[in-house]
């Protein structure tokens, strides 16, 4: 399968707690992005990178998150201190090309998190 | 500051009549818009795209309208079937960064 991985597919986690989530995009896709979806709307921006670099960051992330593309492979986004409003669906997508000349992205399944 | 607007949640049509579905944005600097479709427990797929220098563009039964000056666009669907049953979001491009609608629920009756 040479789609977008994402793990886990689900996450329940404690109030205070610091949660990781891994993406893995389309090999020789250079570039990458994270959105959050809740229930009843559309996915929300978090970050995007080109390569290894991030690009930008969503002025409704707080200080909590963080996310990197060490290898400009592979990706993480980790929050720290979770909150109960951070309880949502966690998408992956990838794409080529730069300056939206294929602007097609591939989305993975997500992950789900809870917090309880 | 919601740039897409996707003002109708739902939709429901008959299996084989059209399903047109509104799409409004804000963003000028929008290059290309493109339509998702999403199943539960699934990401979301993409579906069509349009230039925002065009005002059509057709694939197959789905066919996506621009008309830039009223800066909304409109995915038609013709003939509906019910595997056309899933959330479709509107979604505006600048420079690669992708911006969603808030999704409308299309359901197709048999």
């Amino acid at each position: 399968d040479t789609g977008v991985s994402q793990n886990p597919r689900h996450k329940i986690t404690k109030r205070g707690q610091n949660v990781t989530f891994r993406c893995d995009p389309i090999s020789e896709h250079n570039r990458l992005y994270w959105y959050r979806q809740t229930l009843g709307q559309g996915p929300e921006f978090l970050t995007y990178f080109q390569n290894e670099a991030q690009l930008e960051k969503s002025r409704l992330l707080s200080d909590r998150f963080s996310a990197e593309r060490p290898k400009g492979s592979f990706s993480t986004l980790e929050i720290q201190r979770t909150e109960q409003g951070d309880s949502a669906m966690y998408l992956c997508a990838s794409s080529l090309g730069d300056r939206g000349l294929d602007t097609e992205a591939f989305f993975g399944q997500g992950t789900r998190l809870t917090v309880v | 500051d919601q740039q897409v607007k996707q003002n109708s949640p739902s939709l429901s049509v008959q299996e084989g009549r059209i399903s047109i579905l509104n799409c409004d944005y804000t963003n000028s600097m929008f290059d290309y818009f493109l339509w998702y479709k999403k199943y539960p427990a699934e990401g979301p797929t993409f579906l069509i795209s349009i230039s925002s220098i065009k005002d059509k563009n057709e694939d197959g039964r789905f066919t996506v309208f621009l008309n830039k000056s009223a800066k909304h666009l409109s995915l038609h669907i013709v003939p509906s079937q019910p595997g056309d049953s899933a959330v479709y979001f509107c979604v505006g491009n600048q420079g690669g960064k992708l911006i969603f609608g808030q999704g409308t629920e299309l359901s197709v009756k048999p």
